[in-house]
């Protein structure tokens, strides 16, 4: 079944815990996003990667980093997790660039105290 | 960068009546405008789009128009049915080389359809 999947769906940490949420998808996509979703703000973008060791920033990246070591996973990491970082985060793919269907995987609720 | 604003907020209609969501852009440079339906605990899901060099495209019950020159684009929803009841939302990527850069989401309109 085509799909992408993250990990954890839920999680709750304190501040400065380093973590790390995966996503990973199987349709051979290019093009991997992270958004996160805060209430009245909608879907905003962290990162994106439009191909293997290709990464650039979104309109809110500051305190996160990904990679894109292989072509099906990309991880978000936050080295220092902060209260303000606590939110729904979706990863999402396509099969080539923006102009393609983003398919979202199903969210992780992240809660820093 | 690119700001994108959706109007209404909230809406609710009757069921069988039309709904219309207004979103508009600031970047020139965008032409690829798709939609996402996204119910209640759900993740975003494709519903339409369209391209720079269109200025209408129909789906069953769910139409877009963009309209360049002003730098609006609309959904438009006809005969709607409880099952449309969900948060919509607009977006516009400038796209260079088809890759473009970054994604840009509107924040969204709750539409509530009442039986």
């Amino acid at each position: 079944e085509a799909q992408v999947t993250q990990n954890p769906r839920y999680l709750i940490t304190v501040t400065g815990k380093k973590l790390t949420v995966t996503c990973s998808q199987n349709m051979n996509h290019e093009y991997m996003s992270w958004y996160r979703q805060d209430p009245g703000l909608g879907l905003r973008q962290i990162y994106y990667s439009m191909n293997v060791e290709v990464t650039d920033k979104g309109d809110v990246p500051e305190g996160y980093k990904v990679s894109r070591k292989e072509k099906r996973n990309f991880p978000l990491i936050l080295e220092s997790p902060s209260p303000n970082q606590t939110s729904l985060y979706f990863c999402a793919s396509s099969w080539a660039g923006l102009t393609d269907t983003q398919y979202f995987g199903p969210g992780t609720r992240l809660t820093v105290l | 960068g690119e700001n994108v604003e959706q109007h209404p907020s909230t809406l609710s209609v009757q069921e069988g009546d039309s709904a219309v969501i207004k979103c508009t852009y600031s970047d020139s440079a965008s032409n690829y405008f798709p939609w996402y339906k996204q119910e209640l605990g759900k993740r975003p899901q494709l519903i339409i789009d369209i391209r720079s060099n269109v200025g209408e495209k129909k789906d069953q019950r769910i139409a877009v128009t963009l309209n360049k020159t002003a730098k609006h684009f609309s959904l438009h929803i006809t005969e709607t049915q409880p099952e449309d009841s969900a948060v919509y939302f607009c977006a516009t990527a400038p796209v260079r080389d088809n890759y473009g850069q970054n994604f840009v989401f509107g924040p969204g309109t709750r539409l509530s359809v009442l039986p």
